[in-house]
């Protein structure tokens, strides 16, 4: 396995398009985060699924952006509606059920978005 | 809510020399866990090391190891011989407490630089 995969590695679009993102997380890993990164900041958390469930969501996660992970495999981020201030670093993280908040979360490269 | 803060935005080191990075935080659960996340230039974060807030004893992974002092909210990493490789963003975080001990609170990062 080659672990946390993200795709695109950057996308830059206008402002008001919709962006969808995607993470492969590591394969036998039940949960799967959302973070956001910007410049200058550490990354803050979005969201988290635990198999194919969505448990939480951040406030920072307005209505343009939903999140799903079909079968608990897969993860896609959409942004609608995109606006400037949206441009950040989207970064994906996985880690087991086992083992609770020790576990190691496992990050991807991440998702650079541009909105002009 | 839990806070992170990394005072030192930037620093720096000669190569094979020591440095140590500092984080305090903000919590009223008695036992949690504490993370150092290394991240590269262009790269994916990854997990440095995790000190477990019930032991005494100081985690250390080969040239890094924490002081974590309980009583005053205070983990900080120490890297020993420092290598041109160890410079990257280091970002403190710490888990959420009860039932939200899945997402990660980051601090703002320390960008260390190792010179040669």
């Amino acid at each position: 396995d080659t672990g946390v995969s993200q795709n695109p590695r950057h996308k830059i679009t206008k402002r008001g398009q919709n962006v969808t993102f995607r993470c492969d997380p590591i394969s036998e890993h039940n949960r799967l985060y959302w973070y956001r990164q910007t410049l200058g900041q550490g990354p803050e958390f979005l969201t988290y699924f635990q198999n194919e469930a969505q448990l939480e969501k951040s406030r920072l996660l307005s209505d343009r952006f939903s999140a799903e992970r079909p079968k608990g495999s897969f993860s896609t981020l959409e942004i609608q509606r995109t606006e400037q201030g949206d441009s950040a670093m989207y970064l994906c993280a996985s880690s087991t059920l086992a083992g609770g908040p020790r576990s190691e979360q496992y990050f991807g490269p991440g998702t650079r978005l541009t909105v002009t | 809510a839990q806070t992170v803060t990394q005072s030192q935005p930037e620093m720096s080191v000669q190569e094979a020399e020591t440095v140590t990075l500092s984080c305090t935080y903000d919590t009223s659960e008695n036992n949690y866990y504490l993370f150092w996340y290394k991240q590269p230039p262009s790269r994916q974060m990854i997990l440095v090391i995790r000190q477990e807030a019930y032991k005494q004893q100081n985690a250390t992974e080969n040239r890094f190891s924490v002081n974590f002092q309980k009583a005053a909210k205070s983990f900080s990493l120490k890297i020993s011989d420092s290598q041109l490789g160890d410079t990257a963003m280091y970002f403190c975080a710490f888990p959420g407490s009860g039932g939200s001990n899945y997402k990660l609170t980051f601090g703002k990062g320390t960008l260390l630089t190792v010179n040669p």
